[in-house]
């Protein structure tokens, strides 16, 4: 079973404006990632986050964590019709190691 | 530096028979994991190989099995297909055993007709 869910499960925004993400998860993590996945293709690491940290950020990526709502937020500023993918976070745990337990996903479109 | 490979792009089997999928990791990298990606959903852990032993397993039926070579190049395995295993097959490598970031291929699209 997955241990998260993104939220919503399709985005749909023109290009310029800002896209946010949200994934939830049931267990103690270690790390949260977030993974961008095109037309079914192989997955592209974007951002690792820490269980001590609250935020991070990557050019025009943001990703915030709280660990006590056990739910984390991607933020994509200035989208781009490149931007189109679906984006998956993904956890690590104490228990599990480096097996990286999957949300469904949020499939995103940015219009031109 | 080549990234993450796997062999073959597509391939289409019927129900019952056997599949071996190939991975070779990023250079360096001496841990292999493989995921099950059903359509429209996440990837689902399968196999964790690091040092040419198992270091962890999904939920996964014994239909599946995978082995690491001296190289660090990875197989994986399913017998007795079924509809259901349908999916995309996704390597990634890391650099240790417990690392952080995990460098996928671009996947196998297995097909069981």
């Amino acid at each position: 079973s997955q241990q998260g869910e993104e939220d919503p499960q399709a985005l749909s925004i023109q290009e310029g404006e800002n896209a946010t993400m949200n994934c939830s998860y049931k267990t103690s993590i270690n790390n949260l990632q977030w993974y961008r996945q095109n037309s079914g293709r192989g997955l592209v690491h974007l951002i690792l986050i820490r269980s001590n940290e609250r935020e991070k950020h990557s050019g025009r990526l943001r990703v915030t964590l709280d660990t006590s709502k056990k739910s984390s937020s991607l933020l994509i500023t200035a989208s781009r019709a490149a931007d189109t993918a679906s984006y998956f976070c993904a956890t690590d745990g104490e228990t599990s190691g480096s097996r990286l337990t999957f949300g469904e996903g949020t499939q995103l479109t940015v219009n031109p | 530096d080549a990234g993450v490979t796997q062999s073959p792009t597509h391939l289409i089997k019927t129900r019952g028979q056997h599949v071996t999928l190939r991975c070779s990791p990023i250079s360096g990298h001496k841990s292999v994991s493989w995921y099950q990606q059903v359509l429209g959903q996440g990837p689902q852990f399968i196999f964790q190989y690091y040092e040419k032993e198992e270091r962890g397993r999904g939920n996964f039926p014994d239909r599946f099995s995978a082995r690491q070579f001296p190289n660090y190049s990875s197989e994986l395995n399913v017998n007795a297909l079924l509809l259901g295993d349908s999916a995309l097959y996704l390597c990634a490598s890391s650099l240790i055993r417990v690392t952080y970031e995990q460098y996928f291929g671009p996947g196998t699209r297995l097909t069981v007709t």
